[in-house]
């Protein structure tokens, strides 16, 4: 069973701060991270994807990706209330029956 | 480009009726994924097609069934309603091919089914 994790929260970070939303997943093998920001009521929106070990940057968004300790980052920049949302990490393992894999999110609050 | 548009968004059934939920992927893209959303169980992956066949399939019962059509539509269908099946029901497309790894998938809007 290929599971993917994160903390439920809520987190709750002030404006202008850094977010730091973490996410493990179980599969050793999983070879592509996806993060999806979700707004109550609406549908999953990417934001960014990592496929390589290290950072990747994208505006004030940045992944981080640690294939050796299975686990995978996104930091937030100058968190704005915009920011407030659910946010999914997704992971691919490549072939079977699994599709993307999502953990359950984490909610984000970002206080004025 | 057009989003990915899911009809209706909206639907209300009763148990043991079925349901058929459409999908229309972004222009281009030939990937088309279903996934199931609840509160409890988060976004489950349902299956995917790729040129009208289907690839992947996740755990859920045969009730669950879909079909891709030339032009990449897809539809999915749940027979035999239950109120378990109440979800969000979302589908997702990408451009597909033979390297899913960078495959980046766009979800529409969504289903919300409700199932009394």
């Amino acid at each position: 069973q290929k599971e993917v994790e994160q903390n439920s929260g809520p987190l709750s970070v002030p404006e202008g701060a850094i977010a730091s939303l973490n996410c493990t997943y179980s599969d050793r093998g999983s070879q592509s991270f996806f993060w999806y920001r979700q707004y109550s009521g609406k549908s999953p929106e990417l934001i960014m994807f990592i496929y390589s070990n290290g950072d990747k940057e994208d505006g004030r968004f940045t992944a981080q990706l640690n294939k050796a300790s299975q686990y995978v980052s996104l930091l937030i920049r100058d968190s704005q209330p915009s920011d407030s949302a659910t946010y999914l990490c997704a992971v691919y393992s490549g072939g079977g029956a699994d599709g993307l894999t999502f953990g359950k999110g984490t909610h984000l609050i970002i206080q004025p | 480009k057009a989003g990915v548009t899911q009809t209706p968004r909206y639907l209300i059934k009763t148990r043991g009726q079925q349901v058929t939920l459409s999908c229309s992927p972004i222009s281009g893209h030939r990937s088309v994924s279903w996934y199931q959303q609840t509160p409890g169980q988060g976004l489950q992956f349902l299956f995917e097609y790729f040129s009208e066949t289907q690839r992947n399939k996740g755990n859920f019962p045969g009730r669950f069934s879909g079909r891709q059509f030339s032009n990449s539509r897809s539809e999915m269908n749940v027979s035999t309603l239950e109120l378990g099946d109440s979800a969000l029901y979302l589908c997702a497309s990408s451009l597909g091919g033979v390297s899913l790894i960078t495959d980046t998938q766009y979800f529409g809007p969504g289903t919300r089914l409700t199932v009394l």
